[in-house]
């Protein structure tokens, strides 16, 4: 079975501080994604990684893709309001690139 | 930006009924998958489909479960005798070719009662 441990589970900080996820398997994977979702709605992409060591930013966000393509982390620097809500990352594999999700990390950011 | 469209978004059921979960998937999409999420645990992979076919089955997806696209719109999800266990979100999602990204819909909560 392929597992993708997210850690932390959950967090809770304060609006304007800085957080990072981190996403670890012990497969390899052909590119691995992060996805947000909100309460009662399905997961949203934000990115995805392909290359080992590929950094990729999108505004206060940034992911990284390790350089054995088996873990990634999610940075998220000055965190607002807006970013609370579960944090998803997922592997792509197979002939259909199925995703396999993490486990999650449920953000709250505090005002 | 085009979407991924499920009905009902709630569905009720007493054990041992059977459901049909119903997906648009967006027009020119030819891959499509069902996910399902237990509350409090992870997404799961369940199915996907492609060519009018199963392309791949999690271990979840035992004779109960089964897929069908009926008519090149419609993609649903039908589990015969449903069970206490299969309540959960179920997703489906699309996408056009096999490295694009993934459209999921916004989900159709089971409870099994």
């Amino acid at each position: 079975t392929q597992l993708l441990e997210q850690s932390p589970q959950f967090l809770s900080i304060q609006e304007g501080e800085n957080l990072t996820v981190y996403c670890n398997s012990s497969s390899v994977f052909s590119s691995l994604q992060w996805y947000r979702q909100e309460p009662g709605e399905g997961p949203v992409l934000l990115v995805t990684v392909v290359t080992g060591g590929e950094v990729k930013k999108l505004k206060r966000l940034t992911f990284q893709f390790g350089d054995a393509r088996k873990d990634s982390s999610l940075h998220i620097t000055a965190a607002q309001p807006g970013d609370t809500g579960l944090y998803l990352c997922a592997g792509a594999r197979g002939a259909t690139n199925k995703l396999i999700f993490g486990t999650g990390t449920l953000l709250a950011v505090q005002p | 930006e085009p979407e991924v469209t499920q009905t009902p978004s709630h569905q009720v059921t007493q054990m041992g009924q059977e459901v049909i979960l119903r997906c648009v998937p967006i027009s020119n999409h030819l891959y499509f998958y069902w996910y399902r999420q237990i509350l409090g645990q992870k997404v799961e992979f369940l199915v996907s489909f492609y060519n009018n076919e199963i392309s791949e089955k999690s271990e979840i997806f035992d004779d109960q479960f089964s897929v069908e696209r009926p008519d090149g719109s419609n993609f649903t999800l039908k589990i015969r005798s449903t069970k206490l266990e299969d309540s959960a979100m179920y997703f489906c999602a699309s996408k056009w070719t096999s490295n694009e990204k993934l459209f999921f819909g916004s989900g159709t909560q089971l409870s099994v009662l």
